[in-house]
């Protein structure tokens, strides 16, 4: 069983939709890594945090370390948005080695 | 700042031969690593290193060797290619040398092994 679960596994969305992907893991963790693979192969860095809720723009993430549960927003969506956005974990016992969830594949149409 | 700088982007190789992964960073990262992704899965850590002459393995080491002469550079190689080994390959740097910060990734490399 993979110690990090995404859901849902593809999502299409219009245009301005309101966006929710869900990354839950089963290990005791110091940070979690919200990840943009984008349809060329580049992944960036969305956000890293191990508390509460960050926010940039459009997105938003939160995290509750109590449920090992974390959700990235979109907000307004645009098909610029179509990704795979990627959850991975710092687990508290290997804080060298991140694992990583399998991604959700994320199309909005216009 | 050019970020990470992954090399090659594309190769074929056939099964027995050699090669070398480049991957350079200019932001002075201490910690650096290398994953591979296969479909359907997430990302894996091969190696990773958290400083110059300092490497060590991560989840599937196996066929791959590492080195780490200088801050900048962290090279992949696999000695003898095999088609378990025909994946998208990522190089990806952080600054923070406690366990990984913020990652700057690569553009990746994409492996075929025939």
């Amino acid at each position: 069983k993979n110690e990090v679960e995404q859901s849902p596994q593809n999502l299409t969305a219009q245009e301005g939709e309101f966006i929710t992907i869900n990354c839950s893991y089963s290990v005791g963790i110091s940070a979690l890594h919200w990840l943009q693979q984008h349809p060329g192969g580049g992944i960036v860095s969305l956000f890293m945090l191990s508390s509460g809720k960050k926010k940039h723009g459009r997105l938003i993430a939160t995290i509750n370390i109590q449920e090992k549960h974390s959700s990235l927003h979109i907000t307004a969506s645009h098909p610029r948005d179509s990704a795979v956005y990627i959850c991975a974990v710092r687990p508290a016992g290997s804080a060298r080695q991140l694992t990583f969830g399998s991604g959700t594949q994320l199309t909005v149409l216009p | 700042n050019a970020g990470v700088t992954q090399t090659p982007k594309f190769q074929v190789l056939k099964t027995g031969q050699s090669m070398t992964l480049q991957c350079a960073q200019d932001m002075n990262h201490e910690y650096m690593s290398w994953y591979r992704q296969d479909p359907g899965m997430g990302l894996r850590l091969i190696h990773y290193s958290v400083g110059a002459g300092i490497t060590d393995q991560g989840e599937v080491p196996n066929g791959y060797n590492v080195s780490r002469s200088t801050t900048e550079d962290f090279p992949l190689r696999l000695l003898s290619a095999a088609p378990s080994q025909t994946s998208v390959y990522f190089c990806a740097s952080s600054y923070r040398l406690r366990g990984p910060g913020e990652l700057f990734f690569g553009e990746g490399s994409r492996l075929t092994v025939l």
